[in-house]
């Protein structure tokens, strides 16, 4: 079962750092935990992706909880050009039903307020 | 620039008139797939292709075809297409498995078929 559990919609205001909660419980120990956005009318985008460690790259921060059940986006400081779905994805390091695909939820929708 | 290249981006065509989406990407990646993206069922992987001449289906292939001739292109073929078939459909490719690296997407082809 490749599920996470992510709220459904959040908001923002712009300038200010964004939290994005994601739970996947039951994640094994060789997938990773991807993140995606979706801009309207645009195909997903790639944002980060991490395995045990906190990642940053030049978009974001990914916080994974020491137990992996759980991990956070973190999204420094929100623009109007970062409203979109993000969706936080389980995928295998190698082999498996989940190395070669992404399952993609309904994701959060991030309304980003001027 | 890294990309991946979807045509055409838009087509509306008849019941049972067979068509074609391409797709390139100019990353010399292996892993190629194709997804579709519909209302409250998000995006759903239809088949993927992890090297040239090794093609498999994903989570919903009935009624799609594809090809990996070369490493770049991985058409998606519609023998004769049904109402059903109307969607947003997306192209995506990474260098390994998706679960495991990062995908990039193309612009999406939004079809209706009437």
């Amino acid at each position: 079962d490749a599920k996470t559990t992510q709220p459904n919609s959040m908001e923002s205001n712009e300038e200010e750092p964004v939290h994005l909660p994601c739970n996947h419980s039951t994640i094994s120990g060789t997938d990773y935990i991807h993140w995606y956005r979706q801009l309207p009318s645009q195909g997903p985008e790639y944002v980060i992706h991490g395995l045990t460690s906190n990642v940053n790259n030049r978009m974001a921060s990914l916080a994974i909880a020491e137990d992996r059940k759980s991990s956070t986006l973190i999204l420094h400081r929100a623009t109007l050009r970062d409203a979109a779905v993000y969706y936080c994805i389980r995928g295998a390091y190698a082999g498996g039903t989940s190395y070669g695909k992404l399952t993609f939820g309904q994701g959060t929708i991030l309304t980003v307020h001027p | 620039e890294a990309q991946v290249t979807q045509n055409p981006r838009y087509l509306i065509t008849v019941t049972g008139k067979k068509l074609t989406v391409t797709c390139s990407q100019n990353m010399n990646h292996e892993y190629m797939s194709w997804y579709r993206q519909d209302p409250g069922l998000g995006l759903r992987q239809i088949y993927y292709s992890m090297n040239v001449e090794v093609t498999d289906k994903g989570d919903v292939p009935e009624g799609y075809k594809v090809s990996r001739k070369e490493k770049r292109n991985f058409p998606l073929i519609l023998e004769s297409p049904s109402p059903n078939q109307t969607s947003l459909y997306f192209c995506a490719s990474s260098l390994n498995g998706q679960g495991a690296t990062e995908a990039f997407f193309g612009q999406g082809t939004r079809l209706t078929v009437v």
